[in-house]
């Protein structure tokens, strides 16, 4: 059974960058009908996707966070990572990575998510 | 950006039928997919590519789509379908992801 495990940071000042990064366990990131993703939810508030990453790093931005956003893949130790910075207090909210299918070379769905991690950047 | 449309909130008695729709203008060319959140967990998926079900997602939870909307039906309402409904799909290039703005289910 795939799970995902994000790394939990916690706490981010303002102005720095909030690194991530979620463990695959139970199945391979080297895998070329799925990429892997990222999808945040600010407190109270709907899902938002972030952005996403195929095992040979190609990635897929959303253009709300592009110029801060930065996702790679470590196919040796099996996981994918977030960089984000010059974080604000708008960027709080609990970031979710899952495993994204593909259907005939378009984004499909998400099909297996980690629990979730709350960032917090203090206003 | 792309978006795609749900109604904030939906409420039905247990037993009776809830839909939430979807509305977007790239449905007619892109699928629909759907998925439950419970308080405090993270989301499931109950339906995908329109009208698929999952292994483990019971029967009564069905999904259409025509033109820009799409339909999640619930049938037979219980109180542990209450929650949080979202829809998602992807612009016409298919490499942009959205998803509605949820919608709220409660079971009277």
């Amino acid at each position: 059974q795939l799970q995902l495990q994000e790394s939990a940071p916690g706490l981010v000042r303002p102005s720095e960058t909030l690194s991530l990064t979620c463990s695959v366990s139970g199945g391979s990131v080297s895998s070329s009908t799925y990429y892997w993703a990222w999808i945040r939810q600010p407190p109270g508030r709907g899902l938002e996707w972030v952005g996403s990453v195929s095992y040979t790093g190609l990635t897929h931005y959303n253009p709300s966070v592009a110029s801060r956003l930065t996702l790679s893949v470590d196919t040796t130790k099996n996981r994918f990572s977030l960089r984000l910075s010059s974080v604000t207090a708008a960027d709080t909210a609990v970031y979710y990575c899952a495993r994204l299918a593909l259907a005939g070379g378009y984004y499909s769905h998400f099909d297996h998510w980690g629990q979730g991690t709350l960032v917090t950047v203090p206003s | 950006s792309y978006e795609v449309t749900q109604p904030p909130s939906v409420s039905v008695s247990p037993g009776q039928t809830a839909r939430i729709t979807c509305s977007g203008d790239a449905l007619p060319r892109q699928y629909v997919f759907w998925y439950q959140q419970k308080a405090g967990q993270a989301p499931m998926i109950v339906i995908y590519k329109d009208s698929e079900r999952p292994s483990g997602i019971p029967e009564r939870f069905s999904g259409s789509s025509s033109g820009t909307e799409a339909t999640l039906t619930i049938s037979g309402v219980q109180a542990e379908d209450e929650g949080d409904y979202y829809c998602q799909s992807v612009d016409n290039i298919g490499t942009y992801v959205t998803f509605g703005g949820g919608t709220k289910l409660t079971v009277l």
